[in-house]
């Protein structure tokens, strides 16, 4: 079965200033990778995901992440940080043949965006 | 074209009462899935349906806990006799699509704004 390990719970950081959130997975064969993103109150949001191919992906509102096999690693990025950024994020693995179609989300990581 | 459509929003029950959550597929929509969310966790799949089956309730609790997508009208998860431990926030995504045709069948996933349950 797949898992998702998030490491940080919260993370702060200064409007403008880069981000990277840390997502690990555990999965025997190529996993299908996601990022979503949860407005407090609102459901969640796919920011992007990658099936195959090139290991960077971009996604919607500048955010992109790529998947690093050696280090079982899909990270989360973003250049520059807007307030409007702040929100809990979640990264998520689904599974080809052999495993469970259904995601496997991880605990998530609060952001916190300081002016 | 609406969204996913959950309600209530907010639920409160007294233990021993039962909650009755509802979600309403995006349009075209003829799956929906079921994730609870305990405070400072991910979601947790619990149940996929099609109109009329139960599809894959491997994450359902095995007591108290039962689910619905009928016919006509919206998919339904009851918990009878709530505890507090039932405390959560319940998700509610449909997809046009079975998401088993594909792990890729996840991204058209939609969730709908979720219903906050509180046990008192």
């Amino acid at each position: 079965a797949q898992s998702v390990t998030q490491p940080d719970i919260h993370i702060t950081v200064s409007e403008g200033a880069s981000l990277e959130l840390r997502c690990n997975y555990s999965y025997g064969a190529t996993p299908y990778l996601f990022w979503y993103v949860q407005s407090p109150g609102q459901g969640l949001q796919l920011l992007l995901k990658y099936f195959s191919g090139d290991t960077l992906v971009q996604g919607i509102k500048g955010f992109e992440a790529e998947f690093k096999r050696s280090q079982s690693s899909f990270n989360l990025r973003k250049p520059s940080v807007h307030w409007s950024d702040a929100a809990e994020y979640f990264c998520a693995v689904g599974a080809g043949s052999g495993g469970s179609y259904i995601p496997t989300f991880g605990r998530g990581t609060s952001l916190i965006v300081h002016p | 074209n609406a969204g996913v459509m959950q309600n209530p929003r907010h639920l409160v029950r007294r233990r021993g009462q039962e909650a009755r959550l509802r979600c309403s597929p995006m349009k075209g929509h003829s799956h929906v899935y079921w994730y609870r969310q305990l405070p400072e966790e991910g979601l947790k799949f619990m149940v996929y349906l099609q109109k009329e089956n139960i599809i894959d309730e491997s994450g359902m609790p095995k007591e108290r806990f039962s689910a619905e997508f009928p016919k006509e009208g919206p998919s339904i998860l009851r918990i009878q006799q709530v505890v507090r431990g039932d405390s959560a926030a319940y998700f509610c995504a449909s997809s046009p699509l079975p998401v088993q045709t594909s792990g890729k069948g996840a991204d058209t996933q939609y969730f709908g704004p979720g219903t906050r349950l509180t046990v008192l």
